[in-house]
């Protein structure tokens, strides 16, 4: 399966401040997505990473907030903006090649906005 | 909207054990069913990928089942050891189309003492 790296691993914010979060893959893949997990909780999907052309954002996230590129079929960002700390939580970026095959998850970046 | 459960939420048994792990979901119209391992401050290694055809799925001492009808699946890990101690994860696949956006359970935080 896909090697998926995250950096950073983990940082520490103040309120008002932007992170931007890489997420590299040694392959290219067809789906690139980031999720959520808040202290406690499950994973939520915010957005789907699409090549080439603005993301597809889930119910409740926004792209002002959760600004996403993918320059290409290996690399994507997620930006988290004017950060509070609600937004403390660890944060996913997944892979895939599409229909029949399974979702591979990178380490995660741990983010505490203090 | 799809629920998915997972039952326990935290589960401690010896070593050499069989391990039996729950997860129901709401909506039976699922395009498949994944099982997660996340370990401590780590990412999410894939187990077990069902596609909504399949009855079951095996890897070494791990064995996933799935009844669409009754909105279940059990994942079975033969002959526990220390190193399976970690939080399982399922999500749910919701259409083709939306291949990728995974609904996922709480998690069952399992513990197998030497």
């Amino acid at each position: 399966s896909a090697v998926i790296s995250q950096k950073p691993s983990r940082d520490i914010c103040q309120r008002g401040t932007s992170l931007t979060i890489q997420c590299q893959v040694d392959s290219q893949v067809t789906m690139m997505f980031w999720y959520r997990q808040q202290p406690g909780q499950s994973l939520t999907l915010i957005a789907t990473a699409n090549q080439g052309s603005e993301a597809t954002y889930e119910s409740g996230f926004v792209i002002d907030k959760f600004p996403i590129s993918r320059p290409n079929l290996t690399f994507s960002t997620l930006t988290v903006s004017n950060m509070s700390p609600e937004d403390s939580s660890i944060y996913l970026c997944s892979v895939g090649d599409g229909e029949g095959s399974p979702l591979h998850f990178g380490n995660g970046t741990r983010l505490t906005v203090t | 909207k799809q629920e998915v459960t997972q039952i326990p939420a935290a589960l401690s048994v010896p070593e050499g054990e069989n391990l039996v792990l729950n997860c129901s979901f709401t909506d039976s119209a699922i395009y498949n069913l994944q099982w997660f391992r996340q370990d401590p401050g780590k990412g999410l290694t894939s187990l077990l990928l069902i596609q909504s055809s399949q009855r079951e799925q095996t890897s070494g001492r791990l064995n996933a089942s799935l009844d669409k009808s009754s909105g279940r699946s059990t994942l079975y890990i033969a002959a526990s050891q220390p190193g399976d101690s970690a939080t399982y994860l399922c999500a749910v696949g919701r259409t083709t189309d939306s291949w990728g956006k995974l609904q996922f359970g709480a998690g069952t935080q399992v513990v197998v003492t030497p």
